[in-house]
């Protein structure tokens, strides 16, 4: 069974301050991650998707996957408080299956 | 932006009832998925499906049915419902290796 470990459980960071979160699948199959992003009490939405090695960088937010070792990392610079949140990594295979494993997320606190 | 519809969004049920979690989506996606949420595991898959007449188990399936009777729709099936089952459930759409699109979830107690 797939497996995607998500680190560190919690975090808390100052307001503006850099915010770092990391997935890895243990699944050689994974070829896209996938973050998404849920405020208390809400749905997930999807925050940024990769599938290729390198970065990626909307606005605040810049994603990082390393194929060879299966992690990505999520980074959140100048961070505000209404990024508080859970951050969860998902990743897809390609077997065909369309089958999405979450890991346990990462909760980020910002302070003010 | 995609739209999943949950029903209910709470409910309360006994020990031993059948409970029915139904999803209705309007984006003509071919896959539909049912999650769990509960706290320190994320969000856990039980049932997805890839359309119309076609149910897969996820990864924790013990204890549910799932129900695809058109592209719009997929429901969980609780035939005996356990207090362990005390938990929110999401349902999601999405189509290919795409964007997920979850629903407000279904907070579920079962006494």
């Amino acid at each position: 069974q797939q497996k995607v470990q998500q680190s560190p459980e919690s975090l808390i960071v100052p307001e503006g301050g850099m915010a770092s979160l990391n997935c890895t699948s243990s699944d050689r199959n994974v070829d896209y991650f996938w973050w998404y992003r849920q405020h208390s009490g809400k749905s997930p939405k999807m925050l940024m998707s990769i599938f290729s090695n390198g970065e990626k960088e909307e606005g605040r937010f810049t994603v990082h996957l390393n194929k060879a070792s299966l992690h990505t990392s999520l980074h959140i610079r100048d961070s505000q408080p209404s990024d508080s949140a859970l951050y969860l990594c998902a990743a897809t295979s390609n077997t065909g299956n369309y089958k999405y494993v979450f890991g346990a997320g990462t909760r980020l606190k910002v302070i003010a | 932006e995609a739209a999943v519809t949950q029903s209910p969004r709470n409910k309360v049920a006994v020990t031993g009832g059948k409970v029915t979690l139904s999803c209705n989506q309007t984006n003509n996606h071919n896959n539909m998925y049912w999650y769990r949420q509960d706290t320190g595991h994320g969000l856990r898959l039980i049932h997805y499906s890839y359309g119309a007449g076609s149910t897969e188990k996820g990864d924790i399936p013990d204890g549910y049915k799932a129900s695809r009777p058109s592209q719009e729709n997929f429901s969980l099936i609780l035939e005996l419902a356990t207090p362990s089952q005390t938990s929110v459930y999401f349902c999601a759409s999405g189509e290919g290796q795409n964007t997920l699109y979850f629903g407000a979830g279904t907070r579920l107690s079962v006494l």
